[in-house]
């Protein structure tokens, strides 16, 4: 069974630029989450959603972070523009309902 | 809010020395706990879980017991190998949050030389 699939999975971009990230789920995965990694710091959650709904963008950067779901499978996330503190790992995560969360290897953005 | 507390790292063991990470949590409703595991240059992968009080998680030769009493989910290993070196997350996800989001830990780096 294939897993999560990211692309890039290395970003280098200078501040007030925009970027897109994508995300494949594993297949007849209603939910798909993205995190965001902070260099020494644990995921944190930035958006969830269930099939192409939004559950929770409760700490999404809304001023600048944008996230789509489109018929339900893939997702894009967006930011625009970047600030140097948004240099992180972005992580998607895909599960079935209530299910075990399973984690794509990532995209590593660098703001300069 | 929600919150995980685990140990500094980095952890500097010899092979087959015992392990431990230390966590805590804080929880308003009934948290399900977590162990992921996160190799260089991998993703993370779930490494155990516990859903109630009193489970013990385990799996590859770790452990963990879910303590209420204590608020803890500390992760033990007998005898670390050379390739159990990785970073550790321990986390929760609230029954209480319908979300089901993950709330992680900062991570512990583990190094185990041969």
């Amino acid at each position: 069974e294939a897993g999560v699939a990211q692309s890039p999975r290395y970003k280098i971009i200078e501040k007030r630029q925009s970027v897109a990230f994508w995300c494949n789920p594993i297949s007849g995965h209603a939910t798909l989450y993205w995190y965001q990694q902070i260099l020494g710091q644990g995921p944190k959650l930035l958006i969830q959603f269930q099939n192409n709904g939004v559950v929770d963008d409760s700490q999404l950067p809304k001023d600048r972070f944008s996230a789509e779901r489109l018929k339900g499978v893939d997702s894009t996330l967006k930011i625009q523009p970047a600030k140097l503190e948004d240099s992180a790992v972005y992580l998607c995560a895909s599960s079935v309902y209530m299910g075990e969360q399973f984690f794509g290897p990532g995209t590593r953005l660098t703001v300069l | 809010g929600d919150s995980v507390t685990q140990m500094e790292g980095p952890v500097t063991l010899s092979e087959e020395a015992f392990l431990t990470i230390n966590c805590t949590y804080t929880a308003t409703g009934y948290p399900s706990l977590f162990w992921y595991v996160q190799y260089p240059g991998e993703g993370l992968q779930l490494l155990l879980k516990a859903t109630k009080a009193d489970d013990k998680g385990s799996n590859k030769g770790f452990e963990a017991t879910y303590r209420k009493e204590t608020t803890s989910f500390h992760l033990e290993k007998g005898s670390v190998q050379v390739s159990d070196s990785a970073v550790y997350f321990c986390a929760l996800s609230d029954d209480g949050d319908s979300s089901y989001k993950l709330i992680f830990g900062s991570g512990t780096r583990l190094l185990v030389r041969p």
